[in-house]
């Protein structure tokens, strides 16, 4: 267990609906990323969250949103679901000391297949 | 567009060679990361290098960081079958942004 959970674990949909993917952060980090990772792909980075607030954001989506909450938890919305967003989407928590990121620990991720 | 270029993308080897991916930015690197992600697993952060020139060592992997601290490398003397996965350096600039590699892929024949 990496101390960072992701839920569902597998999800199966069909296009054009929407679904919600969750994260809790590793107990003390503030910073949350979600990585959608394609098939034998790389990881793409989506969008990151640090103590509520969107930092930064990657090659996410109109289509795709998220959030983090007070608790810090985080949850990445998919809407009008392609074939295409079949993928396994990761998130990653990290503390940062001085401006500098500590190592990513990521989840187990969620592997999203669109039908 | 992927501004962490990582080379090889495959490399396969006999159980006992070495190993060696790199990575080079276009940019200046405050720092650069490591992460193994075993088949069917997730990315497991390994090592971050942080000074120019900097060289570090966990067992069989040796890591280095480029004196311009545009590149990096890491090394695995004798390979063995555990070390099988993909391999991704990420490089954060100093703007704070963090940019992983597209990822070496390694196999290892026993």
């Amino acid at each position: 267990d990496s101390g960072v959970t992701q839920t569902p674990k597998h999800l199966i949909t069909a296009t054009g609906q929407r679904v919600t993917l969750r994260c809790s952060p590793r107990s003390g980090d503030l910073s949350v990323y979600w990585y959608q990772q394609s098939l034998d792909q790389g990881l793409q980075f989506l969008i990151q969250y640090y103590n509520g607030e969107e930092r930064a954001k990657g090659n996410i989506l109109e289509r795709f949103s998220a959030q983090q909450f007070p608790d810090l938890h985080s949850e990445l919305n998919l809407s009008s679901l392609e074939l295409g967003d079949s993928a396994l989407y990761f998130c990653a928590s990290s503390v940062e000391i001085a401006g500098r990121r500590d190592g990513y620990t990521f989840g187990s991720g969620t592997r999203l297949t669109v039908v | 567009g992927q501004q962490v270029m990582q080379i090889p993308q495959y490399q396969h080897v006999q159980e006992g060679e070495d190993f060696t991916t790199y990575c080079n930015s276009s940019t200046t690197l405050s720092n650069i990361q490591w992460y193994k992600q075993r088949p069917g697993g997730h990315p497991v952060f390994l090592i971050q290098l942080v000074k120019s020139g900097e060289v570090k060592k966990q067992k069989r992997l040796t890591f280095q960081f480029g004196e311009a601290k545009k590149n990096s490398s890491l090394h695995i003397t004798a390979t063995q079958t555990t070390d099988v996965g993909t391999y991704f350096c990420a490089g954060q600039r100093n703007n704070n942004d963090m940019r992983f590699g597209a990822g070496t892929r390694l196999t290892v024949k026993p």
